[in-house]
């Protein structure tokens, strides 16, 4: 089984501060994705990476693929109160139709 | 937002009966799936079919059955439910399987005592 650990598991910020999460496998992944999750609702995606090295950028959210494509990090620039969720992240595999998802980031962003 | 919807939304059973969630989609995506979601486990796969009659299990598949006979529905079924088993369980749904996007349902909380 492949594994995907997330860190921190919990963040706890004040707005306006910057901040990373990471995610990690010793196993490579034939792409990456980042999900947001609110209370009571489900994950709603937010992006796909799928080249190592890959960056890209939502707005205040940097999103990167590890060269290895065994890693990614999410950067939040001036986190706001929206950003408050649980932030997931999910591996793709070769050859196969299912995602590994990684055991979840919960950041909460003081007003 | 996706079509996706999920019944019961809440349900509260007892150990040792069975339990039928629903999963319907209103997108003729091809691909669902079932995952349940614990407190630091994050979201684990229990079952997911790639077309009408087309399953496949997951990672915790043990003591749940699917079932897919049109492409709008998909069902999970816990025989005979047990503790262990409370959880959220999510349905999912995506149009090409693997690296394209997966819509989630509101999800069902489901409780056995």
């Amino acid at each position: 089984t492949q594994l995907l650990e997330q860190s921190p598991q919990f963040l706890s910020i004040q707005e306006g501060e910057n901040l990373t999460v990471y995610c990690n496998s010793s196993s490579v992944f034939s792409s990456l994705q980042w999900y947001r999750q609110e209370p009571g609702e489900g994950p709603v995606l937010l992006v796909t990476v799928v080249t190592g090295g890959e960056v890209k950028k939502l707005k205040r959210l940097t999103f990167q693929f590890g060269d290895a494509r065994k890693d990614s990090s999410l950067h939040i620039t001036a986190a706001q109160p929206g950003d408050t969720g649980l932030y997931l992240c999910a591996g793709s595999n070769f050859g196969n139709e299912k995602l590994t998802f990684g055991t979840g980031t919960r950041l909460t962003i003081i007003p | 937002d996706a079509g996706i919807t999920q019944s019961p939304r809440h349900k509260v059973t007892e150990t040792g009966t069975p339990v039928t969630l629903r999963c319907h989609q209103t997108e003729n995506h091809r691909y669902m799936y079932w995952y349940r979601q614990d407190p630091g486990h994050g979201l684990r796969l229990i079952h997911y079919s790639y077309g009408v009659k087309d399953t496949d299990k997951g990672e915790v598949s043990d003591g749940y059955s699917v079932s897919r006979s049109k492409t709008e529905d998909f069902l999970l079924t816990l025989e005979s439910a047990t503790s262990s088993q409370t959880s959220v369980y999510f349905c999912a749904i995506s149009r090409q399987g693997k690296t394209d996007t997966q819509y989630f349902g509101p999800g069902t909380r489901l409780t056995v005592l």
